[in-house]
């Protein structure tokens, strides 16, 4: 299992772009990296997956460098709603392979008035 | 859209006494999973299923069973409920590629 390395809080202010970046060095060739936010006492919530390069969706961003040794999540304009925990995991796709993914301590992500 | 529902949302129980939280899902994934999440340890896997009858150990599987005689309901049975099972309890299934996990809205369970 690759094993990443996030940072453990952050804090921003309304409106700003917030790029949250996670290590993994080990990953594997058939890894994709996928991205969550969790809210207090909720369940995490898919946001985003890639596997190279960019990949952008409604409210995220995902930028992958060549080597695919880490990976920055995105969030353009954050706002008070975006304050959550933030999950990297990263792991091989395919619908049985969810006992792959290991969630770590995530990034807190706190956004300011 | 993919949708995961756990019962009750909130419990209180005694030291001892035998309790049962379902989840069940609206789709036809084959892997689910429960994890508990506590202050400061963050999200820990229990038990996960890959299929019908398959089942295997998390990370912490101690005081807990699990059964999938049926693809869609996936129940979490504490057989002995102690207090240091109070926690908040997730499960969850994989969809796979763009998919990801999609989560219960989670049972918070106090054991005095």
């Amino acid at each position: 299992l690759a094993k990443t390395t996030q940072p453990i809080s952050m804090d921003s202010y309304e409106g700003q772009e917030v790029n949250i970046t996670c290590s993994h060095n080990n990953i594997a060739t058939n890894d994709y990296i996928t991205w969550y936010q969790q809210f207090p006492s909720q369940g995490p919530r898919f946001i985003i997956q890639g596997y190279k390069t960019k990949v952008t969706n409604e409210v995220a961003s995902l930028f992958i460098p060549a080597d695919r040794k880490s990976s920055t999540l995105s969030l353009p304009r954050v706002s008070l709603s975006d304050t959550a925990v933030y999950y990297c995991l990263v792991g091989p796709r395919g619908k049985n392979y969810g006992q792959n993914f290991v969630f770590g301590p995530g990034t807190r992500l706190s956004v300011l008035p | 859209e993919a949708q995961v529902t756990q019962n009750p949302r909130y419990l209180i129980t005694v030291t001892g006494k035998k309790l049962t939280v379902t989840c069940s899902q609206n789709m036809n994934h084959e892997y689910m999973s429960w994890y508990r999440q506590d202050p400061g340890l963050g999200l820990r896997q229990i038990y996960y299923s890959m299929n019908v009858e398959v089942t295997d150990k998390g990370d912490v599987p101690e005081g807990y069973k699990v059964s999938r005689k049926e693809k869609r309901n996936f129940p979490l049975i504490l057989e002995s409920p102690s207090p240091n099972q109070t926690s908040l309890y997730f499960c969850a299934i994989y969809g796979g590629m763009g998919y990801g996990y999609t989560f219960g809205s989670g049972t918070r369970l106090t054991v005095v």
